[in-house]
């Protein structure tokens, strides 16, 4: 099977750079995908990694090391806009399933 | 072009009743799958569809079932509800083999089961 972690929560100020860390155990994926998901609201995609480096997309970039069983979110000039929980999940099963890490919860402060 | 739409947005069961549960998925998608969320919890893979055919299922038991239809929109039938079903059920859409473009999902049913 597969397993994600994540911190569960993570606080940052206004204008600032956050990092959302998630490692992962698995023996086969297509790559890691990042989504995030406001209270109440549908998960929105925001990034997938195939190989390994980093992926830029706007404000948002996502990281992968497969070596390291490691990814991460990076999220720069934040905005309270950004408040959400954020989930990093791995394709898996041919590429037909998505298996979510346990979320982690951004607050944005002034 | 339109997003993903569920219906309904709410609602509540009594345990040992069934449910249906319907997604239209975007337009100019071919696949749908659907998720379990539970309270403060990441989404779970119920089972996919493709082609009108079930095509990958995560670890729920049987009363769990699906179908999708020619237009590509699915239903997700539980029976014999218990407790613990009362979750956030997500439906997504996707191109075959377009996940790294990413799953359009729905704002899901929230169902509780009392």
């Amino acid at each position: 099977g597969q397993s994600l972690e994540q911190p569960s929560e993570v606080t940052a100020v206004e204008g600032a750079i956050v990092q959302i860390n998630c490692t992962y155990q698995t023996s086969g994926f297509y790559g890691l995908s990042w989504y995030q998901q406001h209270d109440g609201g549908a998960p929105t995609f925001l990034s997938y990694n195939a190989l390994d480096g980093l992926e830029e997309t706007g404000r948002f970039s996502s990281f992968l090391s497969r070596s390291d069983s490691y990814g991460y979110l990076l999220l720069q000039e934040l905005q309270m806009k950004d408040s959400a929980s954020y989930f990093c999940a791995l394709v898996t099963g041919g590429g037909n399933k998505l298996t979510f890490g346990t979320g982690t919860q951004l607050k944005v402060e002034l | 072009e339109t997003g993903v739409t569920q219906s309904p947005t709410h609602l509540i069961k009594t345990r040992g009743q069934q449910v249906t549960l319907r997604c239209s998925s975007q337009s100019g998608h071919n696949t749908v799958s659907w998720y379990q969320q539970a309270l403060g919890q990441g989404p779970q893979f119920i089972f996919q569809y493709y082609r009108e055919e079930e095509n990958g299922r995560g670890n729920f038991p049987p009363r769990f079932s699906g179908l999708q239809f020619p237009n590509y929109s699915s239903e997700l039938n539980v029976n014999a509800l218990e407790l613990d079903d009362s979750a956030l059920y997500l439906c997504a859409s996707s191109f075959s083999g377009g996940y790294n473009y990413g799953y359009t999902f729905g704002s899901g049913t929230r169902l509780t089961v009392v």
